[in-house]
């Protein structure tokens, strides 16, 4: 299993680009998971997805979106950079519903808008 | 509501010190609480984790208790090693949130030199 993959690595994008950040799982996980880390932050979540044609927001979704045809995809969208999404990006997923499932993290995407 | 608060780093240890990063919560429910760590360029992998008041998470050394009379969860490994240099996030999942999602502390980075 290749776990959670996110492509690019990293990317530099100019004010008022767009861009989609792609996150494939392959272990079949019903939930999934956007965040984002700041310098010398905590990682703070952007969106989710329970499965399949259901997302909803978390603390930070502001400048984003995102979408869940499949149970393997989440992609997240930015529409219109700004300089305050630059950030490395985690996606994540976890095995179902309860408390005590562990998250899967991928390797980031590093984003920075100037 | 649901929050994390970790002691500031970083922290700077000779090897085979012992280690202790504190780890408080503040939450509305009766959490899950998990300890993650950051390698160099790499994403989170979770470290260890407890479910209930009294368990306690151990791996590779670490072990954290789940003091549900002090809000706490804090880190302790006996002897530390140069590869334990990372960046440790303590977090909380409230299972009444839904989609088990993640409240992270800021993090804090260890640096253990030979």
């Amino acid at each position: 299993n290749a776990g959670v993959t996110q492509t690019p690595k990293f990317r530099i994008l100019k004010i008022g680009q767009s861009m989609t950040l792609q996150c494939t799982q392959d272990m079949n996980h019903n939930y999934m998971y956007w965040y984002r880390q700041d310098p010398g932050m905590g990682l703070k979540l952007i969106y989710y997805s329970v499965g399949a044609g259901i997302t909803d927001k978390g603390e930070v979704p502001n400048g984003y979106n995102v979408s869940r045809s499949t149970t393997e995809d989440f992609p997240l969208r930015l529409e219109l950079a700004a300089p305050s999404q630059t950030s490395v990006y985690f996606c994540a997923s976890s095995q179902n519903r309860g408390a005590s499932y562990e998250q899967y993290f991928g390797p980031g995407t590093r984003l920075t808008v100037t | 509501g649901n929050s994390v608060t970790q002691m500031e780093g970083p922290v700077t240890l000779s090897e085979e010190a012992f280690l202790t990063i504190n780890c408080t919560y503040t939450a509305t429910g009766y959490p899950s609480l998990f300890w993650y760590v950051q390698y160099p360029g790499e994403g989170l992998q979770l470290l260890l984790k407890a479910t209930k008041a009294d368990d306690k998470g151990s791996n590779k050394g670490f072990e954290a208790t789940y003091r549900k009379e002090t809000t706490s969860f804090h880190l302790e490994k006996g002897s530390v090693q140069v590869s334990d240099s990372a960046v440790y996030f303590c977090a909380l999942s409230d299972s009444r949130t839904g989609a088990n999602n993640l409240f992270f502390g800021t993090g804090t980075r260890l640096t253990v030199i030979p």
